[in-house]
């Protein structure tokens, strides 16, 4: 199983760009790279997933260099309302289980 | 509206009582997963079913029981050997695909009396 490792917490002031990164040193080949975002007293919601290179929606970002031993997810211009729990989720949909790593706790600031 | 419905929203257990927590999901996912989150941590496995009549345990699954009689339900029994079972617990169900994602319910917030 791929373990994770992200750093605990993050700060950031409103507008400015953030950029998470997801240490997964043994990922295996037919791993997927996927991002959730967690609200206090909430399920964690799906922001963006990928295999390799740069993915791109609405919300966020995701790079990953071609070795894909990390990822970084990208937000642009963060709001109060993107302080929450970000986890990196790292396997096979096909192949479970999925452990979570404890998450990056980011703190938005007017 | 497809989804994953987790019920009740809270629930209190008695010392030494069994209580059960629903999760139901509409998705016609084949995979279901039971997670414990405790205050400001992360999520922890306890138990996952990836097909009918078939669970796998997690890394905490001692002191909880789960069932998987139908694709649709994957109901979670905290038991009385599960002696610290104050927590937030979230359910969660995936499709089979390879770049499918996890869908999570609303989650039961399980409180000792």
């Amino acid at each position: 199983l791929a373990k994770t490792t992200q750093p605990i917490s993050m700060d950031s002031y409103e507008g400015q760009e953030v950029n998470i990164t997801c240490s997964h040193n043994n990922i295996a080949t037919n791993d997927y790279i996927t991002w959730y975002q967690q609200f206090p007293s909430q399920g964690p919601r799906f922001i963006i997933q990928g295999y390799k290179t740069k993915v791109t929606n609405e919300v966020a970002s995701l790079f990953i260099p071609a070795d894909r031993k990390s990822s970084t997810l990208s937000l642009p211009r963060v709001s109060l309302s993107d302080t929450a729990v970000y986890y990196c989720l790292v396997g096979n949909p096909g192949n479970t289980p999925l452990v979570f790593g404890k998450g990056t706790r980011l703190s938005v600031i007017a | 509206d497809g989804g994953i419905t987790q019920s009740p929203k809270y629930l209190f257990r008695k010392e030494g009582q069994n209580v059960t927590l629903s999760c139901e999901q509409n998705l016609n996912h084949d995979a279901m997963y039971w997670y414990r989150q405790d205050p400001g941590q992360g999520l922890r496995l306890i138990y996952y079913s990836q097909i009918v009549n078939d669970f796998q345990k997690g890394d905490i699954a001692e002191g909880y029981s789960v069932s998987r009689e139908k694709k649709e339900s994957f109901p979670l029994t905290v038991t009385s050997a599960q002696k610290n079972p104050t927590a937030f617990y979230l359910c969660a169900s995936m499709g089979r695909g390879l770049n499918e994602k996890l869908f999570f319910g609303s989650g039961t917030q399980l409180s000792v009396l």
